[in-house]
């Protein structure tokens, strides 16, 4: 059975540009959470989604949107980034809402320059 | 904010049993604990969870103290290999809230 799949691993922007992360959930799972990690503030929650929907949101700006697809996949959006957006983007699925039992993802580092 | 305080770090010599303690003094009644570690640079990978009873599986075994109150991850044989960070989180299974991860404690197992 195949884990959590985050894309890309690894990229480098600059101060304004933005982005865009990939997640694809295990088969079978239909909630996917995302989670910024940094070593100052440790793993921070984004937010969640099921079915489609966004069903919890942690206290970032506006500038981090994300949106959850049909097949479970997701995506998160960073706009007109800021240097404090590098980070580790951690992405996290599991079976139902609010589980405890999450899969993780390696995550998807971003470097803003 | 986290529900669960855990001392930021700790030491374990390889070959002998790692008591990791959680504070929870807040629990409520339908919250699980549940504990992850995240080795460097990796994703957290789950590790076990429980309700009110003792709980053990292949990678460790967890105690929850009769009032909930706090809990001990147990690694019976430390590796260096189990050199990571270990959460310790609370959570109301199938509830609206988000999970909360705290700091966390950062287990360093010495050769």
């Amino acid at each position: 059975k195949a884990g959590v799949t985050q894309t890309p691993r690894y990229l480098i922007k600059t101060r304004g540009q933005q982005v865009t992360l990939s997640c694809s959930p295990i088969s079978g799972h239909r909630s996917v959470s995302w989670y910024q990690q940094t070593p100052g503030q440790g793993l921070q929650f984004l937010f969640e989604y099921f079915s489609e929907t966004q069903r919890n949101k942690g206290n970032f700006p506006g500038r981090f949107s994300g949106r959850q697809f049909s097949n479970s996949r997701s995506e998160m959006n960073v706009s007109t980034l800021e240097l404090g957006d590098s980070a580790l983007y951690l992405c996290a699925s599991s079976l139902g809402l609010a589980i405890g039992e999450l899969f993780f993802g390696e995550g998807s580092r971003l470097t803003v320059l | 904010d986290a529900k669960t305080t855990q001392p930021p770090s700790m030491d374990c010599a390889e070959g002998r049993a790692a008591n990791l303690p959680c504070n929870h003094s807040t629990i409520s009644g339908n919250e699980y604990v549940y504990w992850y570690r995240q080795i460097h640079s990796q994703g957290p990978q789950y590790i076990i969870h429980g309700l009110k009873n003792n709980e053990t599986n292949e990678m460790a075994s967890l105690i929850i103290t009769e009032d909930r109150k706090s809990s001990t991850l147990i690694l019976p044989h430390a590796t260096l290999r189990d050199t990571a960070v270990y959460y310790c989180i609370v959570v109301t299974q199938g509830g609206s809230e988000k999970l909360v991860f705290g700091k966390g404690t950062k287990l360093t197992v010495n050769p």
